[in-house]
């Protein structure tokens, strides 16, 4: 059961928009700064959003995050077949003192 | 750029300790204002914060977890580490060590590595 709240799958077609939901509480998401991480299987996750909105270097600008209140939100534009893979989202939680994920959305690309 | 490696075993027995070793390359362990993380990963599954520490001392563990676990720092092999005692079938994961720039905001991760419990 994890503390974040994510769909376990969303499916859209190629070049078109998909958004990626998690909901939490006013001690994580709520008070504090959402991360977003990509996975591929066998992988190690990867951050691909942080602070709600920003991208690190070298992450495509398809990719963008949101947040309002205790719900946080991932969009990625312009589908690619090389988006597919797991999506999590993170934030700090003051209750627990460690950060807490979602379970992840699988992202397929029809 | 800074790069992570797990290493340590794969199969470990009920009720034994679980141990493994993070090797920090290209940068110091030391240097900048980072925590250093254990995350884990069931198979199939989502992901688990575990604990992290800061080479000056302070750190911070999963409350279900705290009674067993301890992570430790060596910055004169520019490694971290991780034991988990008693451990279960329930430990069965992938085990990645992170580094943390800022409240839980990973951006170095090691490639992970799988440690079975069974006997």
């Amino acid at each position: 059961q994890s503390v974040l709240t994510q769909p376990p799958s969303v499916s859209e077609a190629p070049r078109q928009r998909v958004t990626i939901s998690c909901s939490g509480s006013s001690s994580n998401i709520g008070n504090n700064a959402v991360n977003w991480y990509q996975q591929f299987p066998g992988k190690a996750p990867k951050l691909l959003i942080y602070y709600d909105d920003l991208l690190p270097s070298g992450v495509s600008d398809r990719f963008s995050g949101s947040k309002s209140g205790t719900s946080a939100s991932l969009a990625i534009s312009g589908l690619q077949s090389e988006d597919e893979a797991d999506y999590y989202c993170a934030a700090w939680d003051d209750s627990l003192n460690g950060p807490v994920f979602g379970g992840g959305t699988k992202l397929t690309v029809l | 750029q800074v790069q992570l490696q797990e290493s340590g075993p794969g199969l470990v027995k009920p009720s034994q300790t679980l141990s493994l070793t993070c090797t920090v390359s290209g940068g110091s362990i030391s240097s900048g204002f980072y925590y250093w993380s254990w995350i884990r990963q069931p198979a199939g599954k989502g992901l688990e914060f575990i604990g992290r520490m800061y080479t000056r001392g302070s750190n911070n563990y999963n409350p279900s977890l705290k009674s067993r676990v301890t992570i430790s720092i060596d910055t004169s092999k520019n490694q971290f580490s991780l034991k988990l005692s008693s451990v279960t079938a329930a430990d069965t994961a992938v085990y990645y060590c992170a580094r943390d720039v800022s409240l839980g905001r990973l951006d170095v991760w090691g490639q992970g590595t799988t440690v079975t419990v069974s006997s």
